[in-house]
């Protein structure tokens, strides 16, 4: 079936921190993968995409690639600040129009 | 202004008692879902419908029911909510081409109890 697993929460960084959100998913066929982000009381924003193996979509500082050896789409920023604090979902949508999300992970980033 | 709109926001229901929650887009997207969102679980698919009339069942569809018989509307039907319904909702919608799926559009939530 299909599925996607991301890291368990939550995460706390201090600003400027590293960050990296780990994503793996199962999938039959090529599906696309997405990271959204929610802030409290809001529903999911898209933060980046990418449709095909290899593709590295990027927005706001943040950056994920498409690693179709390792079913992986982790999600990386080089900075951190606090404004960055949300909870992010890994998701995959498959060929035939079901879309899967991953549990979220939440994260904090302090001053 | 491009949204998703659902209403209500909060709604406090007893078992059994029939109820609806809307949601509307004016992006005049085909693709619209509705989700449930419950901790240690994230989002999960209850419905989805690719264009009029044409609906399909998600990852969780049971105690559910969907409408589709106009674009921009695809109302949440609960015919007899139970206290395990208690969620909180999302719909969705997207521009779907022969090429794939635009990124969702969330509207803000509906926080359903249900008692």
């Amino acid at each position: 079936g299909n599925s996607v697993t991301q890291m368990e929460g939550p995460v706390t960084l201090s600003e400027e921190a590293f960050l990296t959100i780990n994503c793996t998913y199962t999938a039959t066929g090529y599906p696309s993968l997405f990271w959204y982000v929610q802030y409290p009381g809001e529903g999911l924003q898209l933060l980046l995409k990418a449709t095909k193996a290899d593709d590295k979509g990027s927005n706001k500082g943040f950056e994920a690639t498409y690693r179709k050896e390792t079913t992986s789409f982790h999600l990386e920023k080089g900075s951190v600040q606090v404004s960055d604090s949300a909870v992010y979902f890994c998701a995959l949508v498959t060929p035939s129009n079901q879309f899967y999300f991953g549990t979220g992970t939440s994260l904090t980033v302090i001053p | 202004e491009a949204q998703v709109t659902q209403n209500p926001r909060y709604l406090i229901t007893v078992t059994g008692k029939k109820l609806t929650v809307t949601c509307s887009q004016n992006m005049n997207h085909e693709y619209m879902s509705w989700y449930r969102q419950d901790p240690g679980l994230g989002l999960r698919q209850i419905y989805y419908s690719m264009n009029v009339e044409v609906t399909d069942k998600g990852d969780v569809p049971e105690g559910y029911k969907v409408s589709r018989k106009e674009k921009r509307n695809f109302p949440l039907i609960l015919e007899s909510p139970s206290p395990n319904q208690t969620s909180l909702y999302f719909c969705a919608s997207s521009f779907q081409s022969g090429t794939g799926h635009s990124p969702l559009h969330f509207g803000n939530g509906t926080r359903l109890t249900v008692t």
